[in-house]
């Protein structure tokens, strides 16, 4: 089993609807949570952390649930420049902070 | 905003040869890391370094590599007799502590001809 595991789609998704997606971690020592988001040929950027209690930044919201080993990253209102492939990583603390990422999901918002 | 910033932003290399890539993290952050991304594929850790010396390595991150903080800004990347393999991004990335998301460069392409 992969330890970081993401639908790689695409999503192709019409402008203006919402959007989700879900990641599944294996090592359930796992402490710290993130969505990046990645460009073609650029750097990954963080966009958001994962709070246990779920967190809310604008139209994107970040949900954890520890119990089943995923986490989700809602887009409401969804607009073109939010067409990129979007990355899940855990950090897992017993591995001194060492980034596990997955291979992302790529999300295409067409007009 | 402070960012992360590296050096070359592209380096081209025969094989066999040896690069350094350079990268200035963020002034107050006290952790970096090296990252690679092979072309269509995902983002792969290198290495972590903290308080001076490397906190964690993976698999990857064999003889043929080493880092080192020369001075009180740079973090480097030394990748020795390279090879065809290497070709890749070489992401720098940094982070205030140890359990937050790191904050990444905009990269370093390699391609080892």
């Amino acid at each position: 089993r992969k330890e970081v595991e993401q639908d790689p789609g695409p999503f192709n998704v019409p402008e203006g609807a919402t959007v989700a997606f879900n990641c599944t971690y294996s090592n359930s020592a796992s402490q710290s949570f993130f969505w990046y988001r990645q460009d073609c040929r650029k750097e990954p950027k963080l966009l958001m952390s994962v709070y246990s209690s779920g967190n809310e930044d604008g139209r994107f919201t970040a949900q954890l649930n520890r119990a089943s080993q995923y986490i989700s990253l809602l887009i409401r209102d969804s607009k073109l420049s939010d067409s990129a492939t979007y990355l899940c990583v855990v950090n897992t603390m017993d591995s001194n902070y060492q980034l596990i990422w997955g291979a992302g999901t790529k999300l295409i918002i067409k007009p | 905003e402070p960012e992360v910033t590296q050096t070359p932003s592209h380096q081209v290399t025969q094989m066999g040869q040896e690069v350094i890539l350079r990268c200035v993290p963020i002034s107050n952050h006290l952790y970096f890391y090296w990252y690679r991304q092979i072309l269509g594929q995902k983002v792969e850790f290198l290495v972590s370094f903290y308080n001076n010396e490397i906190s964690e390595k993976s698999e990857i991150f064999d003889d043929q590599f080493s880092v080192e903080r020369p001075d009180g800004s740079n973090f480097t990347l030394k990748i020795r007799s390279t090879k065809l393999e290497d070709s890749a991004m070489y992401f720098c990335a940094s982070s205030e502590s140890g359990g937050e998301g790191a904050f990444f460069g905009q990269g370093t392409r390699l391609t080892v001809v």
